[in-house]
This record gives C-alpha cells, structure tokens and sequence, in this order.
C-alpha cells in the first residue's frame, strides 16, 4: 500500500490568490514529481526533485514553485492563482524501478 | 508532439474477452510505465519494466526494445477493469514522459 498523500482533494480559489498544494510521503522516496493533468489530456511534469534541497523545472511551465526541505514533503505554490491553473494536480514519488501517485488535487481557479 | 503513442484511443469490450493495449515510443527508453486511472483520477501503478515480460494476475504486460513497442493485456476482462490505461516512458533521467492513455469499457 502506498503511502502519498495531498491536500487539499478539492479546491476553488479566486484569480490573484496565493496557493500551496501539499504532498506528503512516508516512504522515504529520494525522487518527488508534481504532474498537470487536464480532463482527457495526458500528464505533463511541472517539477521534479531528487532529493532534500534538490528540486528542477519539468517541461511544463505553470508558473509555480516547490520546495524540498525534508524528504517526505513536496509543497507546490501558485503565487497567483489564474484560471488557466484550472486542472488537476498529482503528486508522485519513487525510485528507479517504480512510481506511487497521490490522490490528487482538482483546482478550480474562478 | 507525443512521442508516446498509444492504442486504440477507446476501447469497449464484453466481460470475457481478451484486451490488447499498445504502447509506441521513438526512441530508445531505460524503462516503461503502466499505469490505471480510474474515474475521479487516482493513478494506480501496475507494472514498470525495461524487458521482457510481466505478469500480475490478470495482467500481462511485454515489451520489445528493438521494435520501441509495449503491450498490456487483460485476460478474462471484468467491468471493474474499466479505466483508462496509461503508458509513460523514461528515456535517460528521471523524467516519465506520457501517453494520452487507453480508455476502456468492459460491459458485462
């Protein structure tokens, strides 16, 4: 069973507001990933990070940031939020040989 | 562009019968990914390989490295293996990059 978790599930926000996602993991996972996926669309990496204090852009460009402070947790921030982030939100973590995704987070940007 | 192509885009089947999903990539990988999304998005990951072949229950997955081609198979499809069905690829880094995904319907 994996353990990754995100809050929020489900979150509408208004344009111009500063949002943090939060990811958690309890499986000591060197790697993190954060993915963008619209309804019917393929996933597309937003950030990834290796490991404590090690974080890199994906080939999406969404206008956020992260941080890795601690190994189990992965925040993402909008700094302003605008409804073009409408989407949903995964978190992932692994190693080489595998991946766990988190829940998600469906973001409304009204 | 995706390079990582996936097919059918939609597939619906009767409860029973054998599903083949294919997965096409351009250029050589270090591993690939098949992943299980349900309706409401939670992503299950159901095998990683870089050759060879995997097995888990039901589930079947191949790859072939000189072709730069994967397949997923159900055996015995049940509705409750209705999901849309992803495949990723890992070509050098870290990164995974995905395919649109296999939407599947297995009515009973």
């Amino acid at each position: 069973e994996a353990d990754i978790y995100q809050t929020p599930r489900y979150l509408v926000i208004g344009t111009g507001k500063k949002i943090t996602l939060e990811c958690s993991q309890t499986m000591g996972h060197d790697k993190m990933y954060w993915y963008q996926q619209d309804p019917g669309m393929e996933l597309h990496l937003i950030h990834y990070s290796y490991g404590v204090n090690s974080t890199e852009k994906g080939d999406l460009s969404s206008e956020s940031t992260v941080s890795r402070i601690r190994t189990e947790h992965f925040p993402l921030t909008l700094e302003s939020a605008r409804p073009s982030h409408t989407s949903q939100y995964l978190c992932a973590s692994g190693s080489s040989y595998e991946q766990y995704f988190g829940p998600g987070t469906r973001l409304t940007v009204t | 562009k995706n390079e990582v192509e996936q097919s059918p885009q939609n597939l619906t089947a009767q409860e029973g019968e054998f599903i083949t999903i294919n997965c096409s990539y351009s250029v050589g990988i270090s591993a690939l990914h098949w992943l299980q999304q349900h309706p409401g998005g939670g992503i299950v990951s159901l095998f990683m390989l870089s050759s060879g072949k995997k097995k888990h229950g039901r589930l079947i997955a191949t790859i072939n490295i000189q072709e730069k081609h994967s397949s997923l198979h159900i055996t015995a499809s049940h509705p409750r293996d209705s999901a849309v069905y992803i495949c990723a690829v890992r070509w050098g880094g870290n990164q995974f990059y995905f395919g649109t995904g296999t939407s599947l319907t297995v009515i009973p």
